[in-house]
């Protein structure tokens, strides 16, 4: 079965550093999203993204976040400068519609010094 | 905050028995979505079930959905230690209706 694959697993990086995770969602998947998850918290929405553009983005997708889909089969999610509250899981998914199952992968775990 | 909480926050069962969790939300919804997540692992979609739809099933899921009281459950019929996991419910949310938001899920630890 077709799955979203993300890399690093696990990324260890000092507080002001820019960060780029990556994500490689189904390929006939239109929908893309990042959401993120801090240690014994909930799920939480950052972006979504349809048609090479972001389509809604949450409060805690500031300017210093960004997300690009660079080729046909990679998105990934930049943080400009790294702060110690980044910290945390994240997860990318895809969705061949909105408002469908999104189908997630097994994360990376950020974490900042 | 359009989702409430889940609950129980933790449950406790032996294998074989059946374990119920609850979910809650506030704003009116076009589906509702369950999902699994195993310890350091992504979410698992589970089940979907529309507005107009009162119960579903799938293996051995039940999902029911009460517009109503703004509230589903999820049932797990007899359990196996393999579905020791956190379970979430999700509403679809934001203008554009893209974002999945969850509640704090349940914690489900089945012993055998």
């Amino acid at each position: 079965e077709p799955e979203v694959t993300q890399t690093p697993s696990h990324q260890v990086t000092q507080m002001g550093q820019e960060v780029i995770l990556r994500c490689v969602p189904i390929s006939n998947h239109l929908y893309f999203y990042w959401y993120r998850q801090i240690l014994g918290q909930k799920v939480e929405f950052l972006v979504s993204f349809y048609n090479n553009e972001i389509s809604e983005k949450s409060e805690i997708f500031d300017d210093q976040f960004s997300v690009e889909r660079p080729d046909g089969s990679n998105f990934t999610l930049k943080i400009r400068s790294t702060k110690l509250e980044d910290s945390a899981m994240y997860f990318c998914a895809s969705s061949a519609e909105s408002r469908q199952p999104q189908h997630f992968g097994d994360g990376t775990r950020l974490s900042i010094l | 905050s359009q989702q409430g909480e889940e609950d129980p926050q933790a449950l406790s069962i032996q294998e074989g028995e059946n374990a119920t969790m609850n979910c809650s939300y506030k704003t009116s919804i076009n589906n509702l979505q369950w999902y699994r997540q195993n310890s350091g692992r992504g979410l698992v979609h589970l089940i979907l079930i529309r507005s107009n739809e009162r119960e579903k099933h799938s293996g051995r899921l039940r999902v029911t959905l009460d517009t109503s009281k703004k509230s589903s459950s999820l049932l797990i019929t007899a359990s196996r230690a393999a579905d020791t996991a956190s379970y979430f419910c999700a509403t679809v949310g934001g203008q554009a209706g893209t974002a999945l938001i969850f509640g704090k899920g349940t914690t489900l630890s089945v012993s055998s």
